[in-house]
């Protein structure tokens, strides 16, 4: 069955660094998210991507956050300078388009922990 | 705006029990609904959605969902508890394909022998 995937699966980062947090979205699908839960939080909207562009976006995903997808393959989320409530667990899903199908799929995540 | 509510951040239900977990939704639209279960340390797996074909729902490992829109509710309902169904379960809501999703603040079920 395919599924979304996500590296790394634990990343640890100084207070001011760069990160970029990897996803392989399933193969046909064409919307991609991501999402964040600090501990202990709900679960909450970042970013959407469709057609190479962000679609809509949180008041979270601030300057120092941009999304990419270099490649046919690959989705990016970069945290530019790192700050520490930026600690949490960051989700990827996608989803293939149009009516019933907006079942996002989602990876396992990659949790941040910035010090 | 949409929104969803999750009554009871903890249920603890007995095995062989009626497990319980309320939604409440409110949109500006007809709304696709989602019921979500994270186990620990895993990401988040699609239990059922509902997407305006059918009241009743019914999802994966014997659960399901009733869509009450004079209510604005959808619940979530498993017949029998069982072990395997501790973990934390999320409602989410979302108005469109393609849209994000908004989520509860989730349900972490307890399961007692």
């Amino acid at each position: 069955e395919p599924e979304v995937t996500q590296t790394p699966s634990h990343q640890v980062t100084q207070m001011g660094q760069e990160v970029i947090l990897r996803c392989v979205p399933i193969s046909n699908h064409l919307y991609f998210y991501w999402y964040r839960q600090i501990l202990g939080q709900k679960v909450e909207f970042l970013v959407s991507f469709y057609n190479n562009e962000i679609s809509e976006k949180s008041e979270i995903f601030d300057d120092q956050f941009s999304v990419e997808r270099p490649d046919g393959s690959n989705f990016t989320l970069k945290i530019r300078s790192t700050k520490l409530e930026d600690s949490a667990m960051y989700f990827c899903a996608s989803s293939a388009t149009g009516g019933s199908y907006n079942e996002q799929f989602f990876g396992p995540g990659t949790r941040l922990t910035v010090l | 705006a949409q929104s969803v509510t999750q009554l009871g951040s903890h249920v603890s239900v007995s095995e062989g029990a009626l497990v319980l977990l309320r939604c409440n939704y409110s949109s500006s639209v007809p709304p696709y609904l989602f019921w979500y279960v994270q186990y620990p340390n895993q990401g988040l797996q699609l239990l059922l959605k509902y997407t305006s074909a059918a009241t009743l729902v019914k999802g994966i490992n014997g659960f399901e969902a009733e869509f009450k829109k004079s209510e604005t509710s959808f619940h979530l309902t498993k017949p029998s508890a069982h072990m395997s169904d501790a973990a934390e379960y999320f409602c989410a809501v979302s108005k469109a394909a393609g849209n994000k999703l908004t989520f509860g603040g989730g349900t972490r079920v307890l399961v007692k022998p």
